[in-house]
């Protein structure tokens, strides 16, 4: 399975700024998926990022408001902008895990995790 | 209704129980399906990954899926202290390289 470092792993910030959270994969990768884990609510999608290409938002989620970058096939950013206490939650990336060669997927790995907290 | 549905529990359990886990899914296209380990401020883990009807095991866990109930269930035999976890079923829509979509996951506390 892949290796994802995703940092920060949890912050603090103030109301109107924003946050960009990183994550790097272990290998290339063709796809990074965006997810968000509300108190109590499943993990929802946000967005999904290929390389080269613009991301494609989910509904409900817009690049206004969460651009994300996707520079190379290991590497991947999310921006949280114009932060309100609402967007409070854990940020998740994902890549998907595949045999090598292959169209075959034997499950998703994530990255540890940003808990952010707007105040 | 949602596409998946998983009670939230808080499920505890003595240690040595085994314990049951449940999702219900609406969407007949869901065809393959996976189970994840989350343990508190980390990321989920995939545990089990299924895509046929029946039983899969790997050690103390099983998976098990009915497509005509539309059911799927994780069953953890001889639960340890360290399986204290929430646990999240979670099916790609469209069976291959696409978005999941996730049950709210169960908390499960194994006491020792």
């Amino acid at each position: 399975s892949a290796v994802i470092s995703q940092k920060p792993s949890r912050d603090i910030c103030q109301r109107g700024t924003s946050l960009t959270i990183q994550c790097q994969v272990d290998s290339q990768v063709t796809m990074m998926f965006w997810y968000r884990q509300q108190p109590g609510q499943s993990l929802t999608l946000i967005a999904t990022a290929n390389q080269g290409s613009e991301a494609t938002y989910e509904s409900g989620f817009v690049i206004d408001k969460f651009p994300i970058s996707r520079p190379n096939l290991t590497f991947s950013t999310l921006t949280v902008s114009n932060m309100s206490p609402e967007d409070s939650s854990i940020y998740l990336c994902s890549v998907e895990d595949r045999v090598p060669g292959t169209a075959w997927t034997y499950g998703y790995t994530f990255g540890s995790g940003t808990r952010l907290t707007v105040v | 209704q949602k596409e998946v549905e998983q009670d939230p529990g808080p499920l505890s359990v003595p240690e040595g129980a085994i314990v049951s886990l449940n999702c219900t899914y609406s969407n007949s296209a869901f065809q393959y399906f996976m189970w994840y380990r989350q343990y508190s401020r980390k990321g989920p883990e995939l545990l089990m990954y299924t895509y046929s009807s029946g039983n899969k095991e790997d050690g103390r866990f099983t998976a098990q899926v009915d497509k005509s109930s539309k059911y799927i269930s994780l069953f953890i035999r001889d639960s340890q202290p360290s399986d204290s976890a929430t646990y999240l079923c979670a099916m790609p829509l469209q069976g291959g390289s696409e978005k999941l979509v996730f049950g709210k996951g169960t908390k499960l506390t194994v006491n020792p």
